[in-house]
C-alpha cells in the first residue's frame, strides 16, 4: 500500500499544453520533494517544498504544497518534449522518504 | 565531480542463487540509502546507513536480504537464494547527512536485477 497516490498515472500531451499531476496522502509529512527520473537512470531531485501552503516555482514548473501539508501539485506550463518523464512525489520522515508510484509523463512534438 | 554509482548494472541470476549490489556513495556523505523499484511502482525503501551504522533494518521485505557498509564508504546489498519476485531495479542514494528534508539524497544510476 503506498503512502502516496499520484494521479494521474500515465498523462500522454501535445507540446505547448498545460499540465497538473497530483500527490494525496493522508499522513503529515515534515516536506514533500518532487523528483523526475528517465530511463536507465535514479531519479534526480526538482524542488523541496516544506511549508503548508507553500508555492514554488521553477520557470515552467509550479509545485503547491497543501496547507495540511498532506497533498501537493506539480504544474508544468506549455509542456516542452524535454519534460518527458517519471515524476515521483516523495513525503520526508525523520530519517527516510516514502514515495508514490509516479506519474509518466509524455509530451509529443 | 563524480556522482554515486552503482554495480554491476545489470544482472541476471537464477532462482537459488546468491547475489551482491554494490554501492559507491559521493566522498563525503555520511548517509546512504537503498531503495527498490519494482515495474509500475515508486520506490520502496530498504535500509539506510549514518556512518556504518544500520539502526532500522525493518525495511528489508526478509531475512535473505542484508546489507553493510564499511568504512563509511562502499555499501553492498546481499539477497541469498534470490526469488523471482527480488526482479526489480536496486537503487541506493547518498546524502551529506541524515535529515532527509535538508539534505537532498542523490541516486545511483540502479541496478537491473532479473531473476530468472
Amino acid at each position: 500500500t503506498q503512502l502516496l497516490e499520484q494521479s494521474p498515472q500515465f498523462l500522454s500531451i501535445q507540446e505547448g499544453e498545460n499540465l497538473t499531476v497530483y500527490c494525496n496522502s493522508s499522513s503529515v509529512f515534515s516536506s514533500l520533494q518532487w523528483y523526475r527520473q528517465e530511463p536507465g537512470e535514479g531519479p534526480v531531485l526538482l524542488v523541496t517544498v516544506v511549508t503548508g501552503g507553500e508555492v514554488k516555482k521553477l520557470k515552467r514548473l509550479t509545485f503547491q504544497f497543501g496547507d495540511a501539508r498532506k497533498d501537493s501539485s506539480l504544474h508544468i506550463t506549455a509542456a516542452q518534449p524535454g519534460d518527458t518523464g517519471l515524476y515521483l512525489c516523495a513525503g520526508a520522515g525523520d530519517y527516510k522518504l516514502s514515495f508514490g508510484a509516479g506519474t509518466t509523463v509524455t509530451v509529443r512534438a | 565531480g563524480a556522482g554515486v554509482s552503482q554495480s554491476p548494472s545489470n544482472k541476471v541470476t537464477e532462482k537459488g542463487k546468491d547475489v551482491e549490489l554494490r554501492c559507491d556513495p559521493i566522498s563525503g556523505h555520511t548517509a546512504l540509502y537503498w531503495y527498490r523499484q519494482s515495474l509500475g511502482q515508486g520506490l520502496e525503501f530498504l535500509i539506510y546507513f549514518q556512518g556504518n551504522s544500520a539502526p532500522d533494518k525493518s525495511g528489508l521485505p526478509s531475512d535473505r536480504f542484508s546489507a553493510e557498509r564499511t568504512g563509511g564508504s562502499v555499501s553492498t546489498l546481499t539477497i541469498q537464494r534470490t526469488q523471482q519476485e527480488d526482479s526489480a531495479v536496486y537503487l541506493c542514494a547518498s546524502s551529506l547527512a541524515l535529515s532527509v528534508s535538508y539534505n537532498e539524497q542523490f541516486f545511483g544510476p540502479g541496478t537491473r536485477l532479473t531473476v530468472l
